[in-house]
């Protein structure tokens, strides 16, 4: 079964700096992909980037990259000069390619980010 | 473009009584989902609609929450009767496709109270 596991509950990071946000993931479908989501406090899903299992090259998109290691089944996003605005929630979360699948998205528990002045 | 509009954003009612909240999707989109995120956790799929069918409604407790998509648009999500459990964010979210990459995009949710 699909299973998202972000271990991280709070991660605090100074302005400016760079922060890794962990994800695993399991799947036994060879084909899937894997997403993240910023939640602010007001509570809209926010999707930051996007990353495709046969993709070859490591996904960014401005300040997000995402860490991609298939063999470790691992998908991290990382933030790189973090802003006071990035304070928010983090959701991992895959999908598996439908061939007569619905392609619903799993979610993770999620990574409290904190950015300090 | 418009997002994705739900109502009403906050909802506080007493246990078992019934309640509806709504979701209007992007224009043109043929996918809408619904999710549960109870607090402190990630959102969790409770219904996927495919135009107005119904692909995936497996972790729908069908016994007091139903949904309908009657026209291919808009969607309406009920609770008859409500639990406590019940408490939590309702997340619409639609996209052009299902499956792939398909990017889904999320309305502002309905804080749901049950009392």
């Amino acid at each position: 079964a699909q299973k998202i596991t972000q271990t991280q509950p709070g991660m605090f990071v100074q302005e400016k700096e760079a922060v890794t946000l962990d994800c695993t993931y399991d799947t036994s479908d060879p084909s899937y992909g894997l997403f993240w989501y910023k939640q602010p406090s007001s509570g809209e899903m926010i999707f930051l980037i996007y990353q495709g299992s046969y993709d070859q090259q490591n996904a960014t998109e401005g300040r997000y990259s995402l860490n991609f290691q298939k063999a470790r089944k691992s998908a991290n996003l990382v933030i790189s000069a973090s802003q006071l605005g990035d304070s928010a929630m983090y959701f991992c979360a895959m999908r598996e390619v439908p061939s007569g699948n619905t392609g619903k998205l799993i979610f993770g528990q999620g990574t409290t980010l904190q950015v300090k002045p | 473009e418009a997002g994705v509009a739900q109502s009403p954003r906050y909802k506080i009612i007493e246990k078992r009584q019934s309640v509806a909240f709504w979701c209007n999707p992007i224009s043109g989109h043929a996918t809408l989902y619904w999710y549960q995120q109870i607090l402190g956790q990630g959102p969790k799929l409770l219904i996927q609609f495919q135009n107005n069918g119904v692909v995936d409604d497996s972790q729908l407790p069908k016994d007091r929450f139903s949904a309908e998509r009657l026209k291919g648009v808009d969607s309406t999500l009920k609770i008859q009767p409500a639990k406590l459990e019940d408490s939590a964010v309702y997340l619409c979210a639609s996209s052009l496709a299902s499956g792939g990459y398909n990017e889904q995009f999320f309305g502002p949710g309905t804080r749901l109270t049950v009392l």
